[in-house]
C-alpha cells in the first residue's frame, strides 16, 4: 500500500537557520504530494503541493520539489522564524476521494 | 478560513458509552472525511462521504460508524467507546475528489475515554 515516511522530530533550530525536513513516499501510481502544517491547538492547513514529477511547490518561503527518481518531497526554507514553530506533515494522494495518506509529522521548534 | 465547525471540541467519556462527534460545513463541499490523529501515526482516515447518504470505510473504521443526512453535516459515532479510541479527531472537506484538490480541516475534537 501507499505510505509516507518523515524524519523524526523534534527539529530544533535558531531563528534564520536553514530548514530541511525529509519526506519519502511509496506509491503504486503517480500521486500528488502535499505538505500540511499544524499550529498549536489548530487543524491542519495546506502549506504547498506538487502534482507531478519535477514540480516545485512553494508558499511563505517554504519549497519542496517532487522527485520521482528518489521518491522524495523534502521541505526546505532558507531562513526560519519563531512563527514557523509547528508540526509539519507530508502527505500523498492518488486521487479517488482525496484520500490522503499522512506521514507521522515532524515538530519544528524555532528559538529566537 | 474554510467554514468547518467541529463539536464538541473536548469530551471525556466513560468506556462503553456511545459518543457522537459532529462536523458542520458551510462551504457546500461534496466530500467530507473523518481522521484520527495519534502520536507516531500521523492522521489516519476513519470514514469518508462522497455525498448525502453515501459513505465508505477508511483505513481504521472498526468501532466507528458515520452518517450524512445533509450536505453540511457529517456525524461520527462511537457505538461503545474504548480507551483505544482516545484520540484527536479531525473532520476535513474537499470540493472534488481529484488527487490535487486541497482538503480543509476543522480544528479537531479531543476525545478522552476513561
Amino acid at each position: 500500500g501507499n505510505s509516507v515516511t518523515q524524519m523524526e522530530g523534534p527539529v530544533t533550530l535558531s531563528e534564520e537557520a536553514f530548514l530541511t525536513i525529509n519526506c519519502t513516499y511509496t506509491a503504486t501510481g503517480y500521486p500528488s504530494l502535499f505538505w500540511y502544517v499544524q499550529y498549536p491547538g489548530e487543524g491542519l492547513q495546506l502549506l504547498l503541493k506538487a502534482t507531478k514529477a519535477d514540480d516545485k511547490g512553494s508558499n511563505k518561503g517554504f519549497e519542496a520539489t517532487y522527485r520521482k527518481e528518489t521518491t522524495s518531497f523534502h521541505l526546505e526554507k532558507g531562513s526560519v522564524q519563531v512563527s514557523d514553530s509547528a508540526v509539519y506533515f507530508c502527505a500523498l494522494s492518488e486521487g479517488g476521494f482525496q484520500k490522503l495518506v499522512f506521514g507521522t509529522g515532524t515538530r519544528l521548534l524555532v528559538s529566537p | 478560513d474554510a467554514g468547518i465547525t467541529q463539536s464538541p471540541r473536548h469530551k471525556v467519556t466513560e468506556t462503553g458509552t456511545p459518543v457522537t462527534l459532529r462536523c458542520h460545513q458551510t462551504e457546500n463541499h461534496r466530500y467530507m472525511y473523518w481522521y484520527r490523529q495519534d502520536p507516531g501515526h500521523g492522521l489516519r482516515l476513519i470514514h469518508y462521504s462522497y455525498g448525502v447518504k453515501d459513505t465508505d470505510k477508511g483505513e481504521v473504521s472498526d468501532g466507528y460508524s458515520v452518517s450524512r443526512s445533509k450536505t453540511e453535516d457529517f456525524l461520527l459515532t462511537l457505538e461503545s467507546a474504548t480507551s483505544s479510541q482516545t484520540s484527536v479527531y479531525f473532520c476535513a472537506i474537499s470540493e472534488s475528489a481529484g488527487g490535487n484538490t486541497e482538503a480543509f480541516f476543522g480544528q479537531g475534537t479531543r476525545l478522552t475515554v476513561v
